[in-house]
Order: C-alpha cells, then sequence, then structure tokens
C-alpha cells in the first residue's frame, strides 16, 4: 500500500515567522511531488511542485526534496494570518493516480 | 485565470437513488479526474480519463461509479444505487498533461449528501 504520511497538526507559528511541513511517502518509484493548500470547506489549491532533488523557490515558498530520504518538506516564510489552512502533500508515482497525505492545519498566530 | 466549474455545489439524494456530478474542465486540459473527500479524511483518488477512457482507476471505483465525456465539454461522475457512505465532497480535476504527473487544478467540489 503506497503511503503519504504527514503530521497532522495543528503547527501554530507567529505572523512573520518560518513554517515548515514535512511529508514522507512509502514508494521509492515516485516521480511528482506536490503540495497543496486547502481553507476548511474549500478544494485543494496547488502552492508548488517539486520533481528533483533540491529545493524549489516561487516567492514565499521553497519546496524541498529528498528522494533518498523520501522526504519532501515546504517552507513558508514571512507567515501571515491568511496562511492559515491545512497543507496537503500530493505523490505521484508514474501512473494517473496521485496520492494525498491527510495534511498538516497550519495556524498563523497575528 | 481559467478555471474548473463544477454543478451543482450541493447535491442532497435519497439513498439508492442514481446521482450524476458534472464538471467542466479547463478547456485546453486533456486529463480529467475524479477526487472524493469524506469529511474530516484524506482527499483519495477515484479515476482518470483520457482520450474518452479510463486510465487508471482506485479500488474505490467499483461498479457501482461510472464517468463520462458526453460532449467535448462536460465530464461527469455517475453513482448509481448510491448508498450512506458515498456522502463526501467530489472534486473534478484537469490537467494539461497526464502519465508521470502534472499539477491538477481543482473545480470547487460537489458535496453530496445521501440521506
Amino acid at each position: 500500500q503506497k503511503e503519504v504520511e504527514q503530521n497532522s497538526g495543528p503547527l501554530s507559528v507567529p505572523e512573520g515567522a518560518i513554517a515548515s511541513l514535512n511529508c514522507t511517502y512509502s514508494d521509492r518509484g515516485s516521480q511528482s511531488f506536490f503540495w497543496y493548500r486547502q481553507y476548511s470547506g474549500k478544494s485543494p489549491e496547488l502552492i508548488m511542485s517539486i520533481y528533483s532533488n533540491g529545493d524549489k523557490e516561487d516567492g514565499r515558498f521553497t519546496a524541498q526534496l529528498n528522494k533518498a530520504s523520501q522526504y519532501v518538506s515546504l517552507l513558508i516564510r514571512d507567515s501571515q494570518p491568511s496562511d492559515s489552512a491545512t497543507y496537503l502533500c500530493a505523490v505521484n508515482t508514474g501512473g494517473f493516480k496521485t496520492i494525498f497525505g491527510a495534511g498538516t492545519r497550519l495556524f498563523v498566530k497575528a | 485565470e481559467p478555471e474548473v466549474t463544477q454543478t451543482p455545489s450541493h447535491q442532497v439524494t435519497q439513498m439508492g437513488q442514481e446521482v450524476i456530478l458534472r464538471c467542466v474542465p479547463i478547456s485546453n486540459h486533456l486529463y480529467f479526474y475524479w477526487y472524493r473527500q469524506i469529511l474530516g479524511q484524506k482527499v483519495e483518488f477515484l479515476v482518470s480519463f483520457y482520450n474518452n477512457e479510463i486510465s487508471e482507476k482506485s479500488e474505490i471505483f467499483d461498479d457501482q461509479f461510472s464517468v463520462e465525456r458526453p460532449d467535448g465539454s462536460n465530464f461527469t461522475l455517475k453513482i448509481r444505487s448510491t448508498k450512506l457512505e458515498d456522502s463526501a465532497m467530489y472534486f473534478c480535476a484537469s490537467s494539461p498533461r497526464g502519465e508521470g504527473g502534472q499539477p491538477q487544478h481543482f473545480g470547487d467540489g460537489t458535496r453530496l449528501s445521501i440521506l
């Protein structure tokens, strides 16, 4: 059974701080990795995609991938209260199926 | 910005009835997906669809479910003989390419309530 694991949280950080969200996956053949943000009662919204080892930056967001450790993370710099949401890690193993983690709830305190 | 649209936003149905959930994917996307999210649980893959056929499906997607692209714009999910446990949010998604994993863009979802 292919799994994507995330700490459910909640993760609480003060406004302006760096939020660090982590994800591990079980299938070594996984090729594509995604971070989605989901506000309560809303649909997942794509934040970042990453396909190769290392860091990928987009504005305040940085995704990090380490395939040897089967680990992917998301850093949010200068966290804002509007960043408060559930962050979903999603992994594709090469076919058409994308597996989602249960998500980490983030609270950014003003 | 182009978006995936889903209708209805909320569907209430009696157990045992059939429901059809509708989606209009982003116009230049070729790959379409349905996902389910039971309240408080993770997003679960149901099925992917390309070139008028199912490309992959999960163990959840049994004979009760079917998908169809009846015309050039709509993509539907049909659930026959609904059960209480079918109550969930159903999300449609689309991507310009498919295999190997491409970012998928989600619609706002249909909340399905089975009574």
